[in-house]
């Protein structure tokens, strides 16, 4: 167990909907990262928040959108949802926002667009 | 561009024997290098990490690996796997920044 919580586990939504995925950090690390899983893309960066601020942008649709809170708990927002879509999302949590502190990472949340 | 390659898709090894897991990066300097395991159904756990120092290091699960920045590879080391071994693997790299670089990942299956 990592420490850092995802939830949903599973999601299933029809195209064009908007759902909301939550994730909460390791007590004590103020970085969240959130990731895109596909069988054909891999293991791709999204976005980072560091304590509230967003640090970094990836890989990340203009239908997608995240935000920390002051609990430093994130959500990540899917909006007009498409087939394509379909994937496990990661969180992960680190204690600062460098790449030399290890990333861990949560269960993920495999989201289903039918 | 940053990349890190992981040239093997799939690896069948007997339990018992030896493993060694390819990784590959190009990056502009010497990146910070990990490897990660993913179990079915899971998420991802860090093996090990290399940051400076010591090329070769050690992580859980009995597993190694030695940098090498002639070959710009990290290669992921076991001397005997285990069944319980049989996961995804993934190599990823930063360098400075947040943002980690992963391979595509290698497939390790374990025959008893």
């Amino acid at each position: 167990d990592s420490g850092v919580t995802q939830t949903p586990k599973h999601l299933i939504t029809a195209t064009g909907q908007r759902v909301t995925l939550r994730c909460s950090p390791r007590s004590g690390d103020l970085s969240v990262y959130w990731y895109q899983q596909s069988l054909d893309q891999g293991l791709q960066f999204l976005i980072q928040y560091y304590n509230g601020e967003e640090r970094a942008k990836g890989n990340i649709l203009e239908r997608f959108s995240a935000q920390q809170f002051p609990d430093l708990h994130s959500e990540l927002n899917l909006s007009s949802l498409e087939l394509g879509d379909s994937a496990l999302y990661f969180c992960a949590s680190s204690v600062a926002w460098a790449g030399e502190y290890e990333q861990y990472f949560g269960p993920g949340t495999r989201l289903t667009v039918t | 561009a940053q990349s890190v390659t992981q040239p093997d898709i799939h690896i069948t090894v007997s339990e018992g024997a030896s493993l060694e897991l390819r990784c590959n990066y190009s990056y502009g300097a010497t990146p910070y290098l990990f490897w990660y395991v993913q179990s079915p159904g899971q998420g991802l756990q860090l093996l090990l990490k290399y940051f400076s120092g010591d090329t070769l290091v050690q992580g859980i699960k009995g597993f190694e690996a030695e940098f090498k920045r002639s070959q710009s590879s990290f290669n992921l080391r076991k001397p005997s796997v285990h069944w319980s071994d049989a996961a995804e693997y993934f190599c990823a790299a930063g360098a400075g920044s947040y943002q980690l670089t992963f391979g595509k990942g290698t497939k390790l299956s374990v025959i008893p």
